[in-house]
């Protein structure tokens, strides 16, 4: 099985802007895969942000963005606040399986 | 909206049987995953059905013990879980394609 990689820990500076990145071990992450980035807060369950690599939900802050950078996928925040402090995961789809990374921590500081 | 049940405490080698219930959305046009998490530890894909049910996705490590079935006239996806061992401990949630996730249910592995 595919295994996912993901930054696991990231600062971010409020009003800063960081990127976090999804990749692949079969090699460049492509919209085939759908990738998507969710968002963690200690005690709740996770809330999608973005799926297929760059749509979002009406819930979805407009300073998060999902993109394809150099066969990884990435989500970026520009503008952070100290409410996007939490856990995020990306997924990929292998052919109806899917995967997740293993997370990063962002901390906003 | 989607709302896990059927978690519960269960020795080694048991069974359970998970369900999501899901309402407000077209249920039948969307797949459902399961995904697990142990305490303290990130998200694991567990399964997936496709919208129509015809087409059903495990990871490794539950082939064979775990089975995804869904009734699409109840909105309804089932999760049988077979010989639990306590690596499967965790909270188990449900999610629909597009991402909406339910709260999940707590599933307890041990003697």
């Amino acid at each position: 099985q595919a295994v996912v990689t993901q930054e696991p820990s990231l600062t971010v500076s409020p009003g800063g802007t960081v990127t976090l990145t999804c990749g692949s071990s079969t090699g460049a992450v492509t919209s085939g895969h759908y990738p998507y980035w969710f968002q963690q807060k200690p005690g709740q369950a996770p809330r999608t942000l973005i799926y297929d690599t760059t749509t979002k939900h009406s819930w979805t802050p407009a300073r998060f963005s999902g993109s394809l950078l150099g066969g990884i996928a990435a989500l970026s925040l520009s503008g952070a606040q100290p409410e996007d402090e939490a856990d995020y995961y990306c997924s990929l789809s292998y052919n109806g399986a899917t995967v997740f990374g293993g997370g990063t921590k962002l901390t906003v500081l | 909206q989607l709302v896990e049940s059927g978690g519960g405490s269960v020795q080694p080698g048991g069974s359970l049987r998970l369900s999501c219930a899901a309402s407000g959305f077209s249920f039948s046009t969307l797949a459902i995953h399961w995904v697990r998490q142990a305490p303290g530890k990130g998200l694991v894909w567990v399964s997936r059905v496709s919208n129509d049910g015809t087409n059903t996705k495990y990871a490794d490590s539950m082939k064979g013990r775990f089975t995804i079935s869904r009734d699409n006239a109840k909105n309804t996806v089932h999760l049988q879980m077979n010989s639990l061992r306590d690596e499967d401990t965790a909270l188990y949630f449900c999610m629909s394609t597009h991402g909406y996730w339910g709260q999940g249910t707590l599933v307890t592995v041990s003697s």
